[in-house]
């Protein structure tokens, strides 16, 4: 069985601070993918990184895969409380079957 | 327009009872999902479909059941519904399940109460 971790659950800060997300697994994934989620809504794609060692940027998002393509990270920059979600990462496999984190709570307050 | 959309919003019902979820995509996708997700917020797959065929069947009881009458819709039909079915229900819809950069839409979900 195919599992993520991701780290950590929650995370309250400051406006303007940084952070960073982490998603491990000690399986291999064809692609890593995260989401953000507000309340009452779907999970939206951030970003899919597919190959290993890659980096991906987003404005002040920062996503990372682990050279081996079992890990990934998202770290924000100077983050805003527009950034307050839940962040989820989900790795790919067979039929697009995505097995995802436990999920992030950010909240920044201003 | 909405492009993975699902009714009802909210479904609030009593144990033993048998409800339908609705999910419609105008996406032209070929591929959609069933997808709970707990009151922790963890997020599992149920099922999904491609071209009206199951693909994917995770573990779930068999009182869960899927139809797919066209590509554009997967419908979720639960029996004899249990207090721990009380989760978010979200469909998704992507256009190639067999493409590592798939994208998955997702609808806005179906929270789903039993009493």
């Amino acid at each position: 069985t195919q599992l993520l971790e991701q780290s950590p659950q929650f995370l309250s800060i400051q406006e303007g601070e940084n952070l960073t997300v982490y998603c491990n697994s000690s399986s291999v994934f064809s692609s890593l993918q995260w989401y953000r989620q507000e309340p009452g809504e779907g999970p939206v794609l951030l970003v899919t990184v597919v190959t290993g060692g890659e980096v991906k940027k987003l404005k002040r998002l920062t996503f990372q895969f682990g050279d081996a393509r079992k890990d990934s990270s998202l770290h924000i920059t100077a983050a805003q409380p527009g950034d307050t979600g839940l962040y989820l990462c989900a790795g790919a496999g067979y039929g697009n079957k995505l097995v995802f984190g436990a999920g992030t709570i950010l909240r920044v307050k201003s | 327009d909405t492009a993975v959309s699902q009714t009802p919003k909210y479904l609030v019902t009593q144990m033993g009872n048998d409800k339908s979820i609705k999910c419609e995509q105008n996406l032209g996708h070929d591929t959609m999902y069933w997808y709970k997700q707990d009151s922790k917020k963890f997020l599992k797959i149920m099922f999904s479909y491609n071209n009206k065929e199951l693909i994917i069947n995770e573990t779930v009881p068999n009182r869960f059941s899927p139809k797919s009458p066209d590509k554009a819709h997967l419908n979720l039909h639960i029996n004899s519904l249990e207090l721990g079915d009380s989760a978010v229900y979200f469909c998704a819809s992507s256009q190639d399940f067999a493409a590592v950069t798939d994208t998955q839409y997702f609808g806005p979900g179906t929270r789903l109460t039993v009493l």
